[in-house]
């Protein structure tokens, strides 16, 4: 089966504790995306890489980090900066082209204990 | 800076009816628009797209149109049933946008048996 996977599906964080998402995708796409979604809400932009090695800060990046050592990964740090971590997080990946279809992976869920 | 902005917010329909919702975006350039459908507790999916060299899609009970000199697009759901219940994202090919893509708001859809 081809597609993105999260892992895990739910996470716990403690306060003052960092903790990582998986994201994994095997479509031998080139750019992966980090969304974070609240209740009711859209989707807003954390971090996004286009090339093994190199990434970028989204819209809401402050008290998250990524790394993007392999094409098929792209772990998402929740550092203990991000005082408000509560939300379903969104992992995406595209084929680089001129109009670019976004691939979702199941989310994980992060609540704070 | 670029949007997407999406209408209704929350909808209500008699199974067997139909079902519109309706997008606006600003980047003129814009020429992709794909329509995301996400299931509770999921990732969004795929289920349609358009590109502007087409002013309609069709594809089973699901039909996108597209008005690019009034730079507005719209979901089409005929013969509703209970699975067609989640949230519905609009979304834009955006230009200046990191991710490269702008999501609407959503929409979720509720179907009344």
């Amino acid at each position: 089966d081809g597609g993105i996977t999260q892992s895990p599906k739910y996470l716990f964080r403690k306060e003052g504790q960092n903790v990582t998402l998986s994201c994994e995708q095997n479509l031998n796409h080139d750019a992966m995306y980090w969304y974070r979604q609240d209740p009711g809400q859209g989707l807003r932009l954390i971090y996004y890489s286009q090339i093994v090695n190199d990434f970028q800060k989204g819209d809401i990046a402050e008290g998250y980090s990524v790394s993007r050592e392999k094409k098929e990964s792209f772990p998402l740090t929740v550092t203990s900066a991000q005082k408000n971590p509560t939300a379903f997080y969104l992992c995406a990946s595209t084929q680089t082209g001129v109009q670019e279809t976004q691939y979702f992976g199941p989310g994980t869920r992060l609540l704070v204990l | 800076g670029e949007n997407v902005e999406q209408h209704p917010s929350t909808l209500s329909v008699q199974e067997g009816d139909s079902a519109v919702i309706k997008c606006t975006y600003s980047d003129s350039a814009s020429n992709y628009f794909p329509w995301y459908k996400q299931e509770l507790g999921k990732g969004p999916q795929l289920i349609i797209d358009i590109r502007s060299n087409v002013g309609e899609k069709k594809d089973q009970r699901i039909a996108v149109t597209l008005n690019k000199t009034a730079k507005h697009f719209s979901l089409h759901i005929t013969e509703t049933q209970p699975e067609d219940s989640a949230v519905y994202f609009c979304a834009a090919e955006g230009h200046s946008s990191a991710s490269k893509i702008i999501f609407g708001s959503g929409t979720r859809l509720s179907i009344r048996p």
